[in-house]
């Protein structure tokens, strides 16, 4: 089945730990791309997205995430991790010959120990 | 208003009794989603309207639930008959639609949580 996959179910970290979390889809087609973040007790809110060009995305608090279309991958990074990065991250794929559907991964919950 | 809204923020209703949910989406965005969120399950979709039409209905679990827009503002997402395993919290999220622009996003709304007992 097509699907969002996150392999990453639960990571907990140090501080100052780097930050790689897997993010895979198997849509073909023309997607875009995004990578969402879930603080505890908070909304969802957008970390980053990818829609075309550079393949390298940077987004809000030191994040970046980079699209390789030929492995269908859009893995979020972070060289540096601090404890208020504690919080549970969505990848999202947009297709976009499909009517705007948003497809999310599971989650990664992320703990981070100061 | 500055956001997306739903109500009430927590329900709790008895098996059986039918339950709805109301999204008021940010002013000007005609695309409107729901999601489920049951614990280690992510967000489940489903169902998307764009303006007051939903061109994709494929995510409702069964025949109990049904989702409405109206004025291509307000949503309100029905579930008749509930179940135990309805529990779970309800998001909604708006956007622009792709023709408007190409850095669209969607905007989450805080979520109805939903207790079957």
């Amino acid at each position: 089945a097509q699907s969002v996959s996150q392999h990453n179910h639960h990571v907990i970290l140090s501080e100052a730990a780097s930050l790689e979390l897997g993010c895979n889809y198997s849509y073909g087609g023309t997607v875009n791309l995004f990578w969402y973040v879930q603080y505890p007790g908070q909304h969802l809110q957008l970390l980053l997205k990818y829609f075309s060009g550079d393949p390298l995305v940077k987004g809000i608090k030191g994040f970046e995430a980079e699209f390789i279309k030929s492995k269908f991958s859009f893995n979020l990074r972070k060289p540096s991790v601090q404890w208020s990065d504690t919080a549970e991250y969505f990848c999202a794929v947009n297709r976009l010959n499909t009517g705007n559907q948003f497809y999310f991964g599971t989650g990664t919950s992320l703990t981070v120990i100061p | 208003g500055a956001g997306v809204s739903q109500s009430p923020s927590n329900k709790v209703t008895e098996k059986g009794k039918d339950v709805e949910l109301r999204c008021d989406p940010i002013s000007g965005h005609t695309a409107l989603y729901w999601y489920r969120q049951s614990l280690g399950q992510g967000l489940e979709f489903l169902i998307y309207f764009q303006g007051n039409s939903a061109p994709d209905k494929s995510g409702l679990p069964s025949d109990r639930f049904s989702a409405e827009r109206t004025g291509g503002s307000v949503s309100t997402l029905t579930i008749q008959r509930t179940q135990q395993e309805d529990s779970a919290v309800y998001l909604c999220a708006s956007s622009l639609a792709p023709r408007q622009g190409p850095s669209y996003e969607q905007y989450f709304g805080p979520g109805t949580r939903l207790t079957v007992t």
